[in-house]
């Protein structure tokens, strides 16, 4: 079955203690984004990936490191969680880079507290 | 800024009509337009995507792109009580190539039974 995955669903953790949520996806695509979702802010890109070892800032970066070693896996870090980083997390892929080709597909989601 | 708007609803139909959601966008250079449905915890269901003027139908679902008007709708015939979840518009603008989804804040819609 096509699908992106993430790990783990649900997290609760304390201020300072490094975390990492591991993306994966199994349609082979070359682009993996990573957002957050907040109540009254919706949905907004922290980072992605347009390909092995391509990857880049979007809207929301501040506190967070991803690395694309591999085209499946698009892990998302924290070295240094605070609470202003709770929030509902989703990563995203998509086929291709060409014209037209931008469908992108989410994850389950993580939902993260930090106390 | 770039800018997608979604009335916030809720929008109430009955059971076997037509629920027509909107949406309007800031950024003419947009190109690429997608319609999600999120149920309440869940994540972001792809329904419909439209690249080009005019209408799209899949099944139930018809999107239309007015990109003269900046705005792109959606209409769920024969509403069903399954159908109820935020429906949320996205936009992408290949600007810098990282191709982010710009959400509005979604509209909620509840189909009475």
């Amino acid at each position: 079955e096509a699908q992106v995955t993430q790990n783990p669903r649900y997290l609760i953790t304390v201020t300072g203690k490094k975390l990492t949520v591991t993306c994966s996806q199994n349609m082979n695509h070359e682009y993996m984004s990573w957002y957050r979702q907040d109540p009254g802010l919706g949905l907004r890109q922290i980072y992605y990936s347009m390909n092995v070892e391509v990857t880049d800032k979007g809207d929301v970066p501040e506190g967070y490191k991803v690395s694309r070693k591999e085209k499946r896996n698009f892990p998302l870090i924290l070295e240094s969680p605070s609470p202003n980083q709770t929030s509902l997390y989703f990563c995203a892929s998509s086929l291709s880079r060409l014209a037209g080709d931008y469908e992108q597909y989410f994850g389950p989601g993580t939902r993260l507290t930090v106390t | 800024q770039k800018e997608v708007e979604q009335n916030s609803g809720p929008l109430s139909v009955p059971e076997g009509a037509i629920a027509s959601l909107n949406c309007t966008y800031s950024d003419r250079g947009s190109q690429s337009f997608f319609w999600y449905r999120q149920y309440s915890g869940k994540s972001p269901e792809l329904i419909m995507s439209i690249y080009s003027n005019g209408d799209k139908e899949d099944g139930r679902f018809t999107a239309q792109l007015n990109k003269a008007s900046q705005y792109v709708s959606l209409l769920i015939r024969d509403s069903q009580p399954s159908d109820s979840a935020t429906y949320l518009c996205a936009v992408i603008t290949p600007d810098t190539g990282r191709r982010a989804l710009t959400f509005g804040s979604g509209t909620r819609l509840q189909v009475q039974p």
